[in-house]
Order: structure tokens, then sequence, then C-alpha cells
């Protein structure tokens, strides 16, 4: 099992659309986690934390399961400059609470007119 | 609002050389790292450094990497001796903690292309 893994997609929405991207982890020792978003040859920028109780930040909402080991991000009414590569991101150290983040392969986002 | 800033934007070397690659972090951070991607594929953590000396890293970190922090502002990844898959995008990164959360902040990122 790889250690983050997302659907690369791409997915191809419409502006106004409500779309929802998932990722799964194998650290059972994580601690934290992350959505980070990467347009064309740029830097990670971090978009939300992800909390247990799940939380929400304008359009954008994220989830955690610990018990399946599974996260997810929700946006709604989509944007055009919502295009952009989303990044799981998880925890990686072998104590769970490092800097070392394991980056999943990312999920391709194009929103159309 | 405050940002790693990394210089070159983009190096070109010939295979063999040496590179360093520069960064300065946020200035109240006090956790350092590099990343680096291969075009096309995921970010990777190279290493993590703190209180001036290495915290973690990964099996690509080899002996011909090494790290710095040779004034209170810089922080460098030297690469002693570039090979051709060591082409990538480094980034650097800085984080307050290692808390719970504390997310990492990166910089613009250097293009290392190696001839």
């Amino acid at each position: 099992r790889k250690e983050v893994e997302q659907d690369p997609g791409p997915f191809n929405v419409p502006e106004g659309a409500t779309v929802a991207f998932n990722c799964t982890y194998s650290n059972s020792a994580s601690q934290s986690f992350f959505w980070y978003r990467q347009d064309c040859r740029k830097e990670p920028k971090l978009l939300m934390s992800v909390y247990s109780s799940g939380n929400e930040d304008g359009r954008f909402t994220a989830q955690l399961n610990r018990a399946s080991q599974y996260i997810s991000l929700l946006i709604r009414d989509s944007k055009l400059s919502d295009s952009a590569t989303y990044l799981c991101v998880v925890n990686g150290g072998s104590t769970g609470n490092t800097g070392k983040l394991i980056f999943g392969q990312g999920t391709t986002l194009q929103v159309k007119p | 609002e405050p940002e790693v800033t990394q210089t070159p934007s983009h190096q070109v070397t010939q295979m063999g050389q040496e590179v360093i690659l520069r960064c300065v972090p946020i200035s109240n951070h006090l956790y350092f790292y590099w990343y680096r991607q291969i075009l096309g594929q995921k970010v990777e953590f190279l290493v993590s450094f703190y209180n001036n000396e290495i915290s973690e890293k990964s099996e690509i970190f080899d002996d011909q990497f090494s790290v710095e922090r040779p004034d209170g502002s810089n922080f460098t990844l030297k690469i002693r001796s570039t090979k051709l898959e060591d082409s990538a995008m480094y980034f650097c990164a800085s984080s307050e903690s290692r808390v719970y959360n504390s997310p990492l902040h990166f910089g613009n990122g250097t293009r290392l292309t190696v001839t």
C-alpha cells in the first residue's frame, strides 16, 4: 500500500459544481494531516489542516476518518481559480509527529466556465 | 505575510559539479526542511534540521547531500557531485515547531537542471 494514495484525476467540473477528493494513508501513527494546493511548477501552499472532528474553511470542508485512515476534501461552488493540483499530506515520522511530510501524488482539478 | 525565500530560482549545472541551493526561512521559525519534486512526480522529503543538526533524513539524502545553517538567517543544501537524476525542483520549508498541526511554509523553489 502506498504511504499516501490519491486518485490523480483529472477532475473536470463546471464552475459552481461541488467536487470531492479522497485520500488514504498507511501510517496509523500519523498525527497531522493537511491538504495543500499546488499550481503548475509552483510550491505547495497550505490549504487547510485536517482535524479529527472535521473542519470547514469557507467553501472547503475536510474530513478525517482515523479508523479507515481516510481523508477527504470537499469543494463547494467551484471557481475557475480553484483549478490546481490538490495534495493530500500526512505526517510521516516514526512517532507520527515530525516535520517529515509524506505527500500524495495529487489530484488535478480543472474548473471550466 | 512573512515568507520563505529561495535563490536562485533556476540553476543549471554540469554533471559532477557541486551546487549550493540557498534558502532564507521565516525569521521566527525553528525547524527547517528540504524537499524535492522531480518533474511529474510527487513531492519527496529530503531532510529536516533543528538546533543546528539534522533531525531526520530520507534514503535520498545520501553522502552527496549536506545541509548547513551558516549564519542566523540562511539555510543551504549542498550537492557535492551532481547526477542527472538530481534534476528536480528543490523546495525549502520552515515551521514554528513540530507540534501537532504546525504547518510547513514552503519557498518558491529552485529548479535544478543537471546536464
